[in-house]
């Protein structure tokens, strides 16, 4: 089956660096997606990767490594409207995007 | 990127009743909307692809006669659940995609179901 692994949940400070790990098993692939998703509202796009290597946007980066099944979000600088859920979310083989279950993640001051 | 409206934003019905939302692409003609489903706490479900002049495919498990998809122009698709239960209650989003090679969703703010 398809499978998408990401924590459920991360705390971290204001002004620090986080890291959003996602794994996935699935069949094909043809790009993995970051989107941002306040509590009540709808996702907003992130980020794409579709080759390996380290896709950076202002404080936001991603990093994939397809041989790996593997991708993470760097948050840098980390703001207080940050707060928010990430959702990692892979294109399989049919083009279905397939979506982890988002990690919930927390800024304390 | 698309602009895309969802609308109602909140509603609350009774048991038994049905419940439209709509969906509108604002500044693209789109063919194809995806309709979602998100239980709290958990991740985006994808209900069905609705197509433009034709019928809507439905994902395993969504009842095609439960949650009815109607996309009868380029900028607007309908859902409409029928006979709603409190188990309907849900946040249920729209999405486009202005068919790029990244495949980019955009997102309509969402409608929230409460049905008592």
């Amino acid at each position: 089956g398809q499978n998408i692994d990401q924590p459920t949940e991360m705390t971290a400070t204001e002004g620090a660096i986080v890291q959003i790990n996602c794994t996935y098993q699935t069949s094909g692939f043809n790009g993995l997606f970051w989107y941002q998703q306040h509590a009540g509202e709808a996702p907003t796009f992130l980020s794409y990767n579709v080759l390996d290597g380290l896709e950076e946007k202002g404080r936001f980066s991603s990093f994939l490594s397809r041989s790996k099944g593997y991708s993470y979000l760097l948050l840098k600088e980390l703001q207080m409207k940050d707060s928010a859920s990430y959702l990692c979310a892979v294109l399989d083989s049919n083009y279905q995007l397939i979506w982890g279950a988002g990690t919930k993640l927390i800024i304390k001051p | 990127g698309a602009v895309v409206s969802q609308h109602p934003s909140w509603v609350i019905c009774k048991s038994g009743t049905s419940v439209k939302i709509e969906c509108r692409s604002l500044d693209f003609q789109a063919t194809t909307m995806f309709w979602y489903r998100q239980f709290p706490k958990q991740s985006l479900m994808l209900m069905a692809t609705s197509n433009e002049g034709s019928k809507a495919t439905y994902e395993q498990g969504v009842e095609k006669d439960k949650f009815l998809i109607n996309h009868a122009s380029l900028t607007l698709s309908t859902l409409t659940v029928t006979s709603a239960h409190p188990e309907d209650s849900s946040f249920y989003i729209c999405s486009v995609s202005e068919g790029t090679d990244t495949g980019e969703l955009f997102f309509g703010e969402g409608s929230r179901l409460t049905v008592l």
